[in-house]
């Protein structure tokens, strides 16, 4: 099993749409969660930290949960802009290198 | 504005030749990374440095060499023993959790 794992997509949703995405880790232990946008050729940005109890930033809603092992993100009114590759970064105790990335999950919001 | 500069954001090489990526930060970071990206992979770790005169292999050091002299800065150099140079290559600091990311160098070898 891959440490972090994520469905690739694509995701081809319309505008207005609400969509979701899930990424599953493997190591029990993880501590920190994070989801990282990435726009085609560019670098990645973080979008949000996943805390325990849930966050929400304006159409954007994160999960974990730590019983199955999983988070999620929540897009709501999708948005043209929204089309990007989602990262899921998992932080594993230990040293500050020990931050596992999933390949990604490709959303495109069309028209 | 603070943020992470890496340069160049595009370069050609031919095969057998050395090049170095520049990654300088002015945020303060103690902890910098240098990550490569291909296509369909996610990124994967190539050398860390948790403070100046120390760093760290990653998951894919070969063929890479990096230096920490100053805390600003952490260049990168891609030798002729690594095979498969072509790629993206990103540079990252973080202080206290989440990575900023360098704009990336786009390295073709020909």
């Amino acid at each position: 099993r891959k440490e972090v794992e994520q469905d690739p997509g694509p995701f081809n949703v319309p505008e207005g749409a609400t969509v979701a995405f899930n990424c599953t880790y493997s190591n029990s232990a993880s501590q920190s969660f994070f989801w990282y946008r990435q726009d085609c050729r560019k670098e990645p940005k973080l979008l949000m930290s996943v805390y325990s109890s849930g966050n929400e930033d304006g159409r954007f809603t994160a999960q974990l949960n730590r019983a199955s092992q999983y988070i999620s993100l929540l897009i709501r009114d999708s948005k043209l802009s929204d089309s990007a590759t989602y990262l899921c970064v998992v932080n594993n105790p230990g040293n500050n290198r020990k931050l596992i990335w999933g390949l990604g999950t490709s959303l495109a919001v069309n028209p | 504005d603070g943020g992470i500069t890496q340069s160049p954001k595009y370069l050609f090489r031919k095969e057998g030749q050395n090049v170095t990526l520049s990654c300088e930060q002015n945020l303060n970071h103690d902890a910098m990374y240098w990550y490569r990206q291909d296509p369909g992979q996610g990124l994967r770790l190539i050398y860390y440095s948790q403070i100046v005169n120390d760093f760290q292999k990653g998951d894919i050091a070969e063929g890479y060499s990096v230096s920490r002299e100053k805390k600003e800065s952490f260049p990168l150099t891609v030798t002729s023993a690594q095979k498969n140079p072509t790629a993206f290559y990103l540079c990252a600091s973080t202080g206290t959790g989440e990575l900023f990311f360098g704009e990336g160098s786009r390295l073709t070898v020909l």
